[in-house]
């Protein structure tokens, strides 16, 4: 079974200042990770995304997110935030076959809204 | 190209009426999700559809909950004899498919069911 645990429900910081969303997961073999921010009362985007290939990951608006198996952990980073960023995060794990296919369904964890400050 | 689209975009219902839930997917996407979005359960996964497979219906809360996938396309999730905890928003993704290990999926901007 997979699970996914973002270890903070708030983060604040200042405009400027580095930003760091903290994730770790467990799968039964070798997940696929993700990224997703919503905006208020706008859709899912995608940010980035591991699928066993480079285990630092760059993405969109300036984020990156390391894959670290031995601590079972993706956290995403930044920088420098900027007040655009504010916004509910969430990481997503889904679980892969031997074959490389996913199983399909996502699961998410519990989303950090991430406020940053002028 | 169009992404995801959903309609309605909100719904109001009464209690123990049913509702239909519409769902177009990205042109050529063969694998096609629903999940749930609410105050106190986060997101859940509902249902997913690949190609011709049979449905993963695992996520699915009861039986007044079921899906349907037309054509390969179009889905329409219906709930029946609709409770107040149904209240959430209800959104739909469709992906490439499983043939890889990519796994992306695109989200719809969901569908606000509120029942009073």
């Amino acid at each position: 079974a997979q699970s996914v645990t973002q270890l903070d429900s708030h983060v604040s910081v200042s405009e400027g200042t580095p930003v760091l969303l903290r994730c770790n997961y467990s799968s039964s073999y070798s997940p696929s990770l993700f990224w997703y921010v919503q905006h208020p009362n706008k859709g899912l985007q995608l940010l980035l995304k591991y699928t066993s290939a480079a285990t630092l990951v760059k993405g969109i608006n300036g984020f990156e997110a390391e894959f670290k198996k031995s601590e079972t952990s993706f956290h995403l980073t930044k920088p420098s935030a900027h007040m655009s960023d504010a916004a509910e995060y969430f990481c997503v794990v889904s679980d892969r076959r031997a074959g490389g296919t996913s199983y399909g369904k996502l699961t998410f964890g519990q989303g950090t809204i991430l406020t940053v400050h002028p | 190209g169009a992404g995801v689209s959903q309609s309605p975009s909100n719904k109001v219902t009464e209690k123990g009426k049913d509702v239909e839930l519409r769902c177009d997917p990205i042109s050529g996407h063969t694998a096609l999700y629903w999940y749930r979005q609410s105050l106190g359960q986060g997101l859940e996964f509902l249902i997913y559809f690949q190609g011709n497979s049979a449905p993963d219906k695992s996520g699915l809360p009861s039986d007044r909950f079921s899906a349907e996938r037309t054509g390969g396309s179009v889905s329409t999730l219906t709930i029946q004899r609709t409770q107040q905890e149904d209240s959430a928003v209800y959104l739909c993704a469709s992906s490439r498919g499983l043939a890889g290990p990519e796994g992306e999926q695109y989200f719809g901007p969901g569908t606000r069911l509120t029942v009073t």
